[in-house]
């Protein structure tokens, strides 16, 4: 079974730092593509960056996060990361790791249940 | 970047009722298009996915069209379990928007 387990969420202030890991078990962790997906308080879903699986590994993000966010991942420790700096009241959201069966980004198969993280003073 | 939308914004309808959402991308995105659930309170699944295949599991009463720009979902017999939000995702190239969603209500 496909298991995503966010965790490092928390409350932090603007322009302050807040690293999220994602442990994955159930499936070939470096195999698959992996991204992250957040969803502001009440609001609809926003892809936020993503990394491809396989060998070699390609990182893609949204225009809000970019020079902000960065994504990686360990295979060896089957767990995927977002370091995010420069924190703004707009990034309080939760933030969904996923992932596709699948080396390629594409549609998103499994989500974990999310990691809350509030941006304010 | 390419811009996702979806109409209507929020519907109700009555159980057993046809539900169709639209969602048009601003440019042709081919047929790399996902649907999601979001159920109240609870975290997104993966309804459709290449626009019109149903992911696993899922009851036969979703289908999903379209190509190029203009995609529709329809749910063919509305049931009371169906109450959610519904999201569409382009993914042949980044960035991987989301539509704005339709909140689906009985």
């Amino acid at each position: 079974e496909v298991q995503l387990l966010e965790s490092g969420g928390g409350l932090v202030q603007p322009g302050g730092s807040l690293r999220l890991s994602c442990a994955a078990s159930g499936f070939i962790f470096s195999g698959y593509a992996m991204s992250w997906v957040r969803q502001a308080p009440g609001k609809g879903l926003e892809w936020v960056s993503g990394v491809t699986g396989g060998s070699g590994t390609i990182t893609y993000y949204a225009d809000s996060v970019k020079g902000r966010f960065t994504i990686s991942r360990d295979n060896s420790k089957n767990t995927l990361f977002v370091q995010m700096n420069g924190l703004r009241a707009e990034d309080t959201a939760i933030y969904y790791c996923t992932s596709r069966p699948g080396p390629e980004m594409g549609p998103l198969d499994y989500w974990g249940q999310g990691a809350l993280v509030t941006v304010s003073s | 970047d390419i811009q996702m939308t979806q109409s209507p914004s929020s519907l109700s309808a009555s159980v057993g009722d046809r539900v169709t959402i639209t969602c048009r991308a601003s440019q042709g995105i081919g047929v790399a298009l996902a649907w999601y659930q979001q159920k109240p309170g609870k975290i997104p699944t993966l309804l459709i996915y290449t626009a019109s295949s149903l992911h696993s599991g899922v009851p036969s009463r979703f289908s999903g069209s379209g190509s190029g720009t203009d995609f529709t979902l329809t749910i063919s017999g509305l049931q009371p379990e169906d109450v959610a939000t519904y999201y569409c995702q382009k993914y042949d190239s980044a960035p991987f928007t989301f539509g704005p969603g339709t909140k689906v209500d009985i």
